[in-house]
């Protein structure tokens, strides 16, 4: 089993349409959660940290239930520009160091 | 400069041939990651450094692969005698701290192609 898991998709929805995109991870010692956007042929980019109170940024809500090792992203009114790859991230930290595991990316594709 | 710097963008080599790949971090980052990423693949964790800490070398495919933080801050990645199936994207990232909620950037990655 993958340390961090996603749906692969590809997920293809119409402009204006609410998508869910869902992560599991399986390391509890996990500490911090990001989710990174890559667009094809380019290096992963950060979108959002998600916090355990939940977090927003305009169109972007990030959800982290750590009971359930759990972590959401719901993207609002999507864009065609929202077309990418959505990498959900776990950082674990042992001893004096981390490392950041990547799950395998969930594909979008926003449609006119 | 501003971000994360990776030469060269782009290196196409011999089989059995040596390469090295640079990434110069974001000034004042202590926190070093080498990844690769295979044509529509996950990135795969390489090596990660910590300030003066000892690396975590614990992805490293193979003893053909080294790297190396000079001064804790430029970083190079070295791979002997390059076989095909090293050929992927190589993207180096920096951040903070090793528990960061900033997030760590990534350049833009050095696409090496062994033929």
């Amino acid at each position: 089993r993958k340390e961090v898991e996603q749906d692969p998709g590809p997920f293809n929805v119409p402009e204006g349409a609410t998508v869910a995109f869902n992560c599991t991870y399986s390391n509890s010692a996990s500490q911090s959660f990001f989710w990174y956007r890559q667009d094809c042929r380019k290096e992963p980019k950060l979108l959002m940290s998600v916090y355990s109170s939940g977090n927003e940024d305009g169109r972007f809500t990030a959800q982290l239930n750590r009971a359930s090792q759990y972590i959401s992203l719901l993207i609002r009114d999507s864009k065609l520009s929202d077309s990418a790859t959505y990498l959900c991230v776990v950082n674990r930290v042992y001893n004096q160091g981390g490392k950041l595991i990547f799950g395998q990316g969930t594909e979008l594709s926003v449609k006119p | 400069g501003a971000g994360v710097s990776q030469s060269p963008s782009n290196k196409v080599t011999e089989k059995g041939k040596d390469v090295e790949l640079r990434c110069d971090p974001i000034s004042g980052h202590t926190a070093l990651y080498w990844y690769r990423q295979s044509l529509g693949q996950g990135l795969e964790f390489l090596i990660y450094f910590q300030g003066n800490s000892a690396p975590d070398k614990s992805g490293l495919p193979s003893d053909r692969f080294s790297a190396e933080r000079t001064g804790g801050s430029v970083s190079t990645l070295t791979i002997q005698r390059t076989q095909q199936e090293d050929s992927a994207v190589y993207l180096c990232g920096s951040g903070t701290a090793p528990l960061s909620n900033y997030g760590y950037t990534f350049g833009s990655g050095t696409r090496l192609t062994v033929v």
